[in-house]
């Protein structure tokens, strides 16, 4: 099974940089995901990391460390609209019922 | 069609009503999944379907909790004697052939209250 932590919230400020940090274990790694979800709303793709590294679009970038288990979702520039809370799931390596599995999620609030 | 549909997108039943959540995917995606979804939690996995076959059912919490796709397009997920627990959003997904890499698309979700 898998075990995956993220911090329940976080603040920031318009035009601010944040990083929210997503933590897992699990017995066949297959690759991470980053879904938004606003409220009310369904949740929708950010990013997908498989190989280590950090990938870049437009203003949200995804690190993945796979050896330490961690990854992250960088937002910059930050906007109103950003306010939201960000998924971080796992897809394990098997047979069948490769689902993604959640964390618990980050709700994020920006300010002006 | 364009996306993930789902009906109703509302539904309150009263304790012990049997409910039926319909999820329409998106056109010639063979894998779907369900998903429970509490109030300021992440999605709960519930159940998974290639085609018709559900090949994955580990996540329904009880065998009050039951879900078919009969055609291997629409799906259904049906509750039987609900209870106040069963309160929450409940999401369905779905994507083309599972692969690492592909991606799981959501619908708005259906909103159970059972009072």
């Amino acid at each position: 099974g898998q075990n995956i932590d993220q911090p329940t919230e976080m603040t920031a400020t318009e035009g601010a940089i944040v990083q929210i940090n997503c933590t897992y274990q699990t017995s066949g790694f297959n690759g991470l995901f980053w879904y938004q979800q606003h409220a009310g709303e369904a949740p929708t793709f950010l990013s997908y990391n498989v190989l280590d590294g950090l990938e870049e679009k437009g203003r949200f970038s995804s690190f993945l460390s796979r050896s330490k288990g961690y990854s992250y979702l960088l937002l910059k520039e930050l906007q109103m609209k950003d306010s939201a809370s960000y998924l971080c799931a796992v897809r394990e390596r098997g047979q069948a019922g490769t689902a993604l599995i959640f964390g618990k999620g980050t709700t994020l609030s920006v300010s002006s | 069609g364009a996306g993930v549909s789902q009906s109703p997108r509302y539904k309150v039943a009263k304790r012990g009503q049997d409910v039926a959540l319909r999820c329409d995917p998106i056109s010639g995606h063979v894998s779907l999944f369900w998903y429970q979804q509490a109030l300021g939690q992440g999605p709960e996995f519930l159940t998974y379907f290639q085609n018709e076959a559900q090949l994955d059912k580990s996540g329904l919490p009880s065998d009050r909790f039951f879900a078919e796709r009969p055609e291997g397009s629409v799906s259904t997920l049906k509750i039987q004697r609900t209870q106040q627990e069963d309160s929450a959003v409940y999401l369905c997904a779905s994507s083309k052939i599972l692969s690492s890499g592909n991606t799981i698309y959501f619908g708005e979700g259906s909103w159970l209250t059972v009072v």
